[in-house]
């Protein structure tokens, strides 16, 4: 089965208002990292978590080894915030090669 | 950080033609990866670019399909063989440092 189960699946937020994403892991994850992915395409790096908790701006983003999970918290949401995004995680065996959620698409609305 | 130039940015292609990828790193990264994207889905590993040695391909990609090469630290091609509208996707390389991975800003093939 999957090792990174990502939800929700798609979000709709109104601007100036927040959520959660979130990622679980069916096995022990070393690290993960959370991605933007724009309207061209392109991936944005947003976090890279070994442990612990990350703020950047807007977004927040914890990863929980023991528990196997990671989140992802976005406050005060603007219309750039549109995209989706994934969560991708190493395992212990991992040699820098990650698994990545289905990722979320988020939408964000005026 | 570690800088990742792809190109082409996208292209169309006929059926049963080759495509060929570049990516080069703004520096010397030990581990080069390739990925794909299909529309609205995640992105899958395909396979580890070895620097001077043959690839290694995840489970449902062959070097035959998806020949790849590694000729020194900054440099990798990914060429897909044989193309069909199934091949439609996007192609991302990715390289590492030691705490994050990095990710060119990928290539749309389209295949016709």
């Amino acid at each position: 089965g999957d090792q990174v189960e990502q939800s929700p699946s798609a979000l709709s937020l109104h601007e100036g208002t927040g959520s959660a994403l979130r990622c679980n892991f069916t096995t022990t994850m070393r690290a993960v990292q959370w991605f933007q992915q724009n309207s061209r395409g392109s991936l944005i790096n947003l976090f890279y978590l070994a442990s612990g908790t990350k703020e950047n701006g807007r977004l927040k983003s914890t990863f929980n080894s023991k528990e196997s999970y990671s989140t992802l918290h976005i406050r005060d949401a603007q219309l750039e915030d549109s995209g989706t995004y994934f969560c991708a995680a190493e395992n212990t065996e991992g040699a820098d090669r990650l698994t990545f959620g289905k990722g979320t698409q988020l939408i964000i609305q005026p | 950080s570690v800088l990742l130039y792809q190109k082409p940015n996208r292209d169309i292609c006929q059926s049963g033609t080759s495509l060929k990828i570049q990516c080069v790193a703004d520096s010397q990264v030990v581990s080069m990866f390739w990925y794909q994207q299909f529309q609205e889905q995640s992105l899958m590993l395909m396979a580890t670019a070895n620097e001077g040695s043959e690839a290694t391909y995840e489970s449902g990609f062959t070097k035959d399909k998806f020949p790849i090469s590694r000729p020194n630290l900054t440099f990798s091609t990914l060429t897909v063989n044989n193309a069909r509208p199934g091949d439609s996707s996007i192609y991302f390389c990715s390289s590492t440092t030691n705490t994050e991975v990095f990710f060119g800003k990928g290539t749309r093939l389209t295949v016709v």
